[in-house]
């Protein structure tokens, strides 16, 4: 059984803060650690997918890093809004004959402050 | 472009009742396609998965089935539902393992 961990669970900020999330999986058998962005009443949304040890990854104010051999994943964002109030999900893809299949974490419920 | 619908959005159905919820795929071929289940206050968990027409594989022993009757289209069924069974379910689908999901918009499922 694979185990994705992230934390912290829930974070509230206030507009214009920076925050990042944490995400820990295993450092065995690594394809790919994908991010996604799951707000609410819509479907979650891919951000990145990483496939390469110190892997750097940025769309707007938004970026995540990823450190294979240690196993674990940040997703930084930089100057919250309102609007990045989501649930950011990451997600394992251990690979062989796993065709893409992902393991979810649990998320990170991140509240933006106006 | 690409786009995946999934349906129903929302249904309330009786213990011991049947189910069938529907994804299609529009605009690739061949595509990965995965039933997801977020129980309440639990994470996404992967049900089904199928790499190609008729090929399912299960993650987890459970009440439920999958089917893949053509290219594009991916059904959750279950013969007779539990309590257990309520959740939000959802449809994704990738071009394969380097690529992000796309997923559907989900079902709320609630067996009363």
């Amino acid at each position: 059984i694979l185990n994705v961990e992230q934390s912290p669970q829930s974070l509230h900020v206030q507009e214009g803060d920076s925050t990042n999330f944490t995400c820990s999986f295993p450092s065995s058998n690594f394809y790919a650690l994908h991010w996604y962005r799951w707000e609410t009443a819509k479907s979650p949304e891919a951000l990145f997918v990483m496939t390469l040890n110190g892997d750097e990854k940025k769309k707007g104010r938004i970026s995540a890093t990823l450190n294979t051999k240690e196993g674990y994943s940040y997703l930084y964002i930089k100057g919250s809004q309102p609007e990045d109030s989501a649930t950011y999900l990451c997600a394992f893809n251990a690979g062989g004959t796993s065709y893409g299949k992902l393991t979810f974490g649990q998320g990170t419920i991140l509240t933006v402050h106006p | 472009s690409q786009t995946i619908h999934q349906w129903p959005a929302t249904l309330v159905q009786p213990v011991g009742s049947p189910l069938s919820l529907e994804c299609t795929v529009e605009g690739t071929s061949n595509p990965n396609l995965y039933w997801y289940r977020q129980a309440a206050g639990r994470g996404l968990q992967l049900l089904f998965y199928s790499v190609g027409i008729g090929q399912i594989s299960s993650e987890v022993p459970q009440n439920l089935s999958a089917s893949r009757p053509q290219d594009r289209q991916f059904i959750l069924s279950s013969k007779k539902l539990l309590l257990s069974d309520s959740g939000f379910y959802l449809c994704a689908w990738s071009e394969g393992w380097r690529y992000g999901y796309t997923f559907g918009s989900g079902t709320r499922l609630t067996v009363v």
